[in-house]
């Protein structure tokens, strides 16, 4: 079956302006989580979604980070007034059910912001 | 905080060679994951480490999990080229910290023909 997909592969911005960045998590799986990672360092959890609900959103950076996912299946990462600290790759794993489930990562939204 | 060490960070070895990674944890955990990182590549999940004692193994790679001394170790037997990659642990917390995962840095591992 597919795996989690990503969208777009890259982005690349100018600082200032707004971004959504999109998640397909595994059919089925009810759980589902951003991580961003920078150049040689492991991921850093942003959020995490229990079906609808933003379950743990304690990752999150600042107030210009956001996250949905209205049906409990597709997610949006909407980052506004963009800066370049925000460069990096921001990941999306999904998980079946339970918080001790394996997470699947899928190939990653590489963000630059100019 | 839950904070994870790895070490080493970077790890050239030869193959046919045994080398083992340690993953080190601050707080109470519930769940051990060693994850797989090519250039450029996503994360591939290798194992899930959930008890005390849990011992699992795939091909050449072993991971074990003492959650007494919050340590986990992934143990590579006679090394081969195509295990050159990135390595990473990642914990949960399970003394009501984030749901996310907490990863480690990463270990670099160059294995050399």
């Amino acid at each position: 079956g597919a795996g989690v997909s990503q969208t777009p592969s890259n982005k690349v911005t100018e600082k200032g302006k707004y971004v959504e960045l999109r998640c397909d998590p595994i059919s089925g799986h009810t759980a589902l989580y951003w991580y961003r990672q920078s150049l040689g360092q492991g991921p850093e959890f942003l959020i995490y979604f229990q079906g609808t609900g933003a379950a743990d959103d304690s990752g999150l950076p600042n107030d210009r980070f956001f996250a949905v996912r209205p049906e409990g299946s597709v997610s949006t990462l909407k980052i506004q007034r963009t800066e370049r600290g925000d460069s990096a790759v921001y990941l999306c794993a999904s998980s079946f059910a339970f918080r001790t489930d394996t997470q699947y990562f899928g190939p990653g939204t590489r963000l630059t912001v100019l | 905080e839950l904070k994870v060490e790895q070490n080493p960070l970077f790890l050239s070895m030869q193959e046919e060679k045994n080398y083992t990674i340690y993953c080190n944890y601050s707080t109470t955990s519930d769940r051990l994951y060693w994850y797989r990182q090519d250039p450029g590549k996503s994360l591939e999940s290798l194992f899930v480490l959930l008890s005390n004692g849990a011992v699992k193994q795939e091909g050449r790679l072993m991971a074990s999990l003492d959650t007494k001394a919050r340590l986990s170790t992934l143990h590579i037997t006679a090394a081969v080229h195509d295990l050159s990659a990135t390595y990473f642990c990642a914990v949960g917390d399970s003394g009501g910290g984030a749901d996310g995962l907490t990863f480690g840095k990463g270990t670099h591992l160059i294995i050399q023909p």
